[in-house]
């Protein structure tokens, strides 16, 4: 199993310019995740999604949006980029039994993002 | 204050030291997780826990429910064990999303040899 892919591993944006962030997974979890890492910060949730076709606000989506048309696939849109969105960008996934019984979460590699 | 506190922020030891690395939070939890963060960026799950007590080699994770604490510990510390450790705790039913993770901010430490 190839786990939690994420691309691209790098990327330099203009102010306004809009993106794509893949993340595929391989291991047939329902729960996916997008977290953001400021430096001197703890992970902050960005959107999340439960299964195919669910997704939900986190904590931080302002400027974002996801959607998650299959089971491996979680996509995270930047529209028109902003200075602020300059950070690495985490996708991860876990298997939630009945929505309450968890299992670890596994993490892609990041997104490093910086916006100028 | 934020709701998952760890401490300290750096660490530095000498290679063979035992390490502590503390947790505290204060909302209701259903689990509490310690991940490991490498130099190049990478973040893989150490423990999942929601009582007792787990060991993997030289790493043991604790938790104390009651006292909303959790301990971190590694064994004759090693160079290779340089990375940040982060503390995360997900929230109990009926309190926002399961499996939606809080993190604290990390501790980084550093293992001299």
């Amino acid at each position: 199993n190839a786990g939690v892919t994420q691309t691209p591993k790098f990327r330099i944006l203009k102010i306004g310019q809009s993106m794509t962030l893949q993340c595929t997974q391989d291991m047939n979890h329902n729960y996916m995740y997008w977290y953001r890492q400021d430096p001197g910060m703890g992970l902050k949730l960005i959107y999340y999604s439960v299964g195919a076709g669910i997704t939900d606000k986190g904590e931080v989506p302002n400027g974002y949006n996801v959607s998650r048309s299959t089971t491996e696939d979680f996509p995270l849109r930047l529209e028109l980029a902003a200075p602020s969105q300059t950070s690495v960008y985490f996708c991860a996934s876990s298997y939630l039994f009945d929505g309450s019984v968890e299992y670890e979460q596994y993490f892609g590699p990041g997104t490093r993002l910086t916006v100028t | 204050k934020n709701e998952v506190e760890q401490s300290p922020q750096n660490l530095t030891a000498q290679e063979g030291e035992f390490i502590t690395i503390n947790c505290s939070y204060s909302v209701g939890i259903s689990a509490l997780h310690w991940l490991q963060q490498h130099p190049g960026g990478g973040i893989v799950s150490l423990f999942m826990l929601s009582s007792g007590k787990k060991k993997h080699g030289r790493l043991i994770a604790t938790i104390n429910i009651q006292e909303k604490h959790s301990s971190l510990h590694i064994t004759a510390s090693h160079p290779r064990d340089s990375a940040v450790y982060i503390c995360a705790v997900s929230r109990a039913p009926g309190r926002g999303s399961q499996g939606n993770l809080i993190f604290g901010k990390g501790t980084k430490l550093s293992v001299k040899p």
